[in-house]
């Protein structure tokens, strides 16, 4: 049950784009499209951006996605705006029905 | 609208107990997993436990594994989390979360410390 490794931090400015990298083993990320990311602004829950790799819930914006490379998973926010200011985490389905996370990455919109 | 409540946090000297309870509405409870997942202060997201939709099999992550126990009762649509033997680490909000393919619903998370 070791996390997966994301960046601590990533910033950009107003109306550009960023990714966040979340790299786990063949035991997780690798082996199964259960890759989900969420966003947390301090002092609230966490909020389910992308499922399943790439999926997006209803409600979440488009400019919000999701890909998947060997066992390296990405979010993508494109057109930066400050509200998307907050901690992101991914999060992967680890087998026999445990889930791993990352360590969280901060996002600075500059 | 599903709705996630969580209550029964608070301050635990070590070694003591507490249980947690979650209220859910808004879906068919007894039809979906349920986990747990904790955030001690200023740290990361830590999955807990999972139980499924008919408790028939429950699973632990190694840090709480022998120490906490998940259950539900669907008849009241409440999860359940009984936390024994607590030590300083596990001082976190906990968090109730319904589970279909991803963690895909929070509740607001009730506060743990753990402190003599």
């Amino acid at each position: 049950q070791s996390a997966l490794t994301q960046p601590a931090s990533v910033s950009g400015s107003p109306g550009q784009s960023i990714t966040i990298s979340c790299t786990g083993t063949s035991s997780d990320v690798g082996i199964y499209n259960l890759v989900s990311w969420y966003q947390q602004h301090p002092g609230k829950a966490p909020k389910l951006m992308i499922y399943e790799v790439t999926k997006r819930p209803s409600g979440v914006s488009d400019r919000f996605s999701g890909s998947k490379s060997g066992n390296t998973a990405s979010l993508t926010i494109s057109g930066l705006q400050a509200e998307d200011e907050a901690d992101y985490y991914c999060s992967s389905y680890a087998g026999s029905s445990t889930w791993v996370f990352g360590g969280g990455t901060k996002l600075t919109v500059l | 609208e599903v709705q996630l409540v969580e209550s029964g946090g608070g301050l635990v000297q070590p070694g003591g107990s507490l249980r947690l309870s979650c209220a859910a509405s808004g879906f068919t409870f007894s039809s979906s997993a349920m986990s747990w997942v904790r955030q001690a202060p200023g740290k990361g997201l830590e999955w807990v436990s999972t139980i499924s939709g008919s408790a028939g099999s429950t699973h632990y992550a190694d840090s709480v594994k022998g120490r906490v126990t998940i259950s539900r009762d669907n008849s009241k649509n409440t999860l359940y989390l009984q936390m024994n033997s607590l030590r300083a680490e596990d001082t976190a909000v906990y968090y109730c979360v319904k589970l279909e393919n991803s963690l895909d619903y929070w509740g607001q998370g009730t506060l743990v410390t753990v402190s003599s």
